[in-house]
């Protein structure tokens, strides 16, 4: 258990459904990054957040997609409309405090989009 | 932009065997290159962080090594065991913001 936890592990939605998920990051850290990985791939980056900020978002991040960390703590992923081609494990990360540089990661959400 | 290369993807060894996991990556400017260990439909573990003035990192029968002049990295595993069968994936991080680059993984199957 690394300390980041991620709710729900599993998620089966049909097509054009919205979706939500949640990551509660190691409370003293104050970075938050969501990943989403591919079945024989690495994870790919899709958003940063630093404290309740959102600094960055990949390109991968379509318009569908709206992520927010309110009072720089839990984070939530939200998919509108969703695809098949969204079907994929979301990871989430903290780095911070005494991190030492790592990036400590949740055990992941699996979506699967009918 | 950063490119991650781990080669090979897959890799099978009897049990007591030591091996060699590679990583390359394009851009040399990298704060730290940092393995990762995965089981199949789990998140990732942190294995070893290698800060970018460091050549080596040591964590038990785990050995890091980093070269930024050539642009790779090893994983060297010494005496295998079937419990260490998982995905290895090495990651670099970008920019300020420090976001992870990965590689795709090298998939390690330790045969009792």
């Amino acid at each position: 258990d690394t300390g980041v936890s991620q709710d729900p592990r599993h998620k089966i939605t049909k097509r054009g459904q919205n979706v939500t998920f949640r990551c509660d990051p190691i409370s003293e850290h104050n970075r938050l990054y969501w990943y989403r990985q591919t079945l024989g791939q690495g994870p790919e980056f899709l958003t940063y957040f630093q404290n309740e900020a959102q600094l960055e978002k990949s390109r991968l991040l379509s318009d569908r997609f709206s992520a927010e960390r309110p009072k720089g703590s839990f984070s939530t992923l939200e998919i509108q409309r969703t695809e098949q081609g969204d079907s994929a494990m979301y990871l989430c990360a903290s780095f911070g405090g005494n991190s030492r540089d790592t990036q400590y990661f949740g055990p992941g959400t699996r979506l699967t989009v009918l | 932009k950063q490119e991650v290369t781990q080669i090979p993807a897959a890799l099978s060894v009897p049990e007591g065997e030591n091996l060699v996991l590679n990583c390359s990556f394009t851009d040399s400017a990298i704060y730290n290159l940092q393995w990762f260990r995965q089981d199949p439909g789990k998140g990732l573990t942190s294995l070893l962080l290698i800060q970018s003035s460091q050549r080596e990192q040591t964590s038990g029968r785990l050995n890091a090594s980093l070269d930024k002049s050539s642009g790779r990295s090893t994983l060297y595993i010494a005496a295998s065991q079937p419990g260490d069968s998982a995905t290895y994936l090495c990651a670099a991080p970008r920019g300020s913001a420090r976001q992870l680059t990965f590689g795709s993984g090298t998939q390690l199957t330790v045969l009792p």
